[in-house]
């Protein structure tokens, strides 16, 4: 059991470049989201799901993409590379329920230049 | 809109201390979670503890404790005997229940800007 993973672990981009950043988790599932983090200012969600075919807009979610085919996977689409978007982006999953403690990868560190 | 407020930034104490770490939050939800996470130097996340809004009983695990009080929305964690591996940085969140047209409702974590919490020798 994999729990959630996240690839790559590090990634250096230039302004303007795309990238998919991928998640995956074994666990069944339903719900899924991205956070990206920053410093001082916490976790902000960008993206979630909460089964295959079904995403919404989080607190940040201008720049990215998301699309959930398979319950396993959900990955995170930057189609235009902006320095701002320089920061380390977690997945996360839980059980469908409000309650469920949510299940966090690893991490990507990004870099834009 | 949903709130969580941790105004202690950084908290520096000897090893061996006892430490709190503040957390204060809003919402209009009557149904609520919230959660603490930590996260070591190493970056990943580490769930610590989930409690309900309707459960404001204390917990204590170990060396860490919650103090939940609904009257000033305040979930309030506590180091007893702090360690040199306590060092990290403490994240409190609130779950939102998501709209019910959404199939399985699911939540939203709102998170506080985290404590960075250090223990010295």
């Amino acid at each position: 059991n994999a729990g959630v993973t996240q690839t790559p672990k590090f990634q250096v981009l230039k302004t303007g470049q795309s990238m998919t950043l991928q998640c995956a988790q074994d666990m069944n599932h339903e719900y899924m989201s991205w956070y990206r983090q920053d410093p001082g200012m916490g976790l902000r969600l960008i993206h979630y799901s909460v089964g295959a075919g079904i995403t919404d807009q989080g607190e940040v979610p201008n720049g990215y993409n998301v699309s959930r085919s398979t319950t396993e996977d959900f990955p995170l689409r930057l189609l235009s590379a902006a320095p701002s978007q320089t920061s380390v982006y977690f997945c996360a999953s839980s059980y469908s329920t409000g309650e469920g403690e949510q299940f966090f990868g690893p991490g990507t560190r990004l870099t834009v230049l | 809109a949903q709130k969580v407020t941790q105004a202690q930034t950084e908290i520096s104490v000897v090893e061996k201390e006892d430490v709190t770490l503040d957390c204060v939050y809003e919402t209009r939800d009557t149904t609520y979670y919230l959660f603490w996470y930590k996260q070591p130097p190493s970056g990943e996340l580490v769930f610590l503890i989930r409690r309900n809004s309707f459960d404001e009983q204390n917990e204590i695990s170990g060396r860490y404790s919650w103090n939940f009080q609904k009257s000033t929305s305040s979930f309030n964690f506590t180091i007893t005997a702090s360690q040199v591996v306590d060092s990290a940085v403490y994240f409190c969140a609130l779950s939102e229940a998501l709209p019910g047209i959404l199939t399985g409702g699911g939540n939203k974590l709102t998170f506080g800007t985290g404590t960075q919490l250090k223990v010295e020798l």
